[in-house]
């Protein structure tokens, strides 16, 4: 069965500042999906971004963007010029790529506080 | 905007009295999830709805139900609340249509159980 392992329950960062989000996962697929979803306070979770295994290239969106260590299974995110919005629980998650509805299992979360 | 829509926010039974939580959804999704979620853990599925095909997770207490009467609404349905069973719960919808396959999530019932 496929694992996520998220080894910070809490980090901080001073706003405008960078900070890296560890992930590491354990799979015997080849192909799969990668997440990370922020869910804020009191409020629904929401996609930040996604990379598909066999590219190799690193997913960017804006501000947010991942190193995908593939062998290492390691997949963090980095957050840059960090702003007080980002404050939220982050969640890694995995998912395989057959089948039509296979659940995600994502890790236990790390909480980002942003300080002023 | 096409959105997942938990109703309501907040819900208060009372131990052993059933509770019902909505879910809908513009999205035009074929499938929906319900997970639960208790304080500073990652969401727990409970099962999912392929379509009109009910799949349940191995380890979901029989205390949990679902319907789906059509493509927009899902129910979780708890037949006897127990102190154990307060807790967020989330659902999800994603389209096996796109290539990604992602989870769009609702905003959450938070379960209070007195």
């Amino acid at each position: 069965a496929q694992t996520v392992t998220q080894s910070q329950p809490e980090m901080s960062v001073q706003e405008a500042e960078t900070v890296t989000l560890s992930c590491t996962y354990d799979t015997s697929e080849s192909d799969y999906y990668l997440f990370w979803y922020k869910q804020p306070p009191s409020r629904q979770m929401i996609l930040v971004i996604r990379q598909e295994a066999y590219k190799q290239q690193n997913a960017t969106e804006n501000r947010f963007s991942v190193n995908f260590q593939k062998a290492a299974k390691s997949f963090s995110l980095k957050i840059s010029d960090s702003q007080l919005g980002d404050a939220a629980m982050y969640f890694c998650a995995y998912r395989r790529k057959q089948g039509g509805s296979e659940k995600l299992v994502f890790g236990k979360g790390t909480k980002l506080t942003v300080n002023p | 905007d096409a959105m997942v829509i938990q109703n309501p926010r907040y819900q208060v039974t009372q131990f052993g009295k059933p509770v019902t939580l909505s879910c809908s959804q513009t999205l035009n999704h074929n499938v929906m999830y319900w997970y639960q979620q208790k304080s500073s853990q990652a969401p727990k599925l409970l099962f999912h709805y392929y379509d009109k095909d009910f799949n349940n997770e191995a380890d979901t207490p029989d205390n949990f139900q679902s319907r789906r009467p059509n493509t927009s609404f899902c129910f979780l349905d708890i037949r006897s609340p127990g102190l154990g069973d307060a807790a967020m719960y989330l659902c999800a919808t994603s389209s096996t249509g796109t290539g990604y396959y992602i989870q769009y999530f609702g905003a959450g019932t938070r379960l209070s159980v007195l």
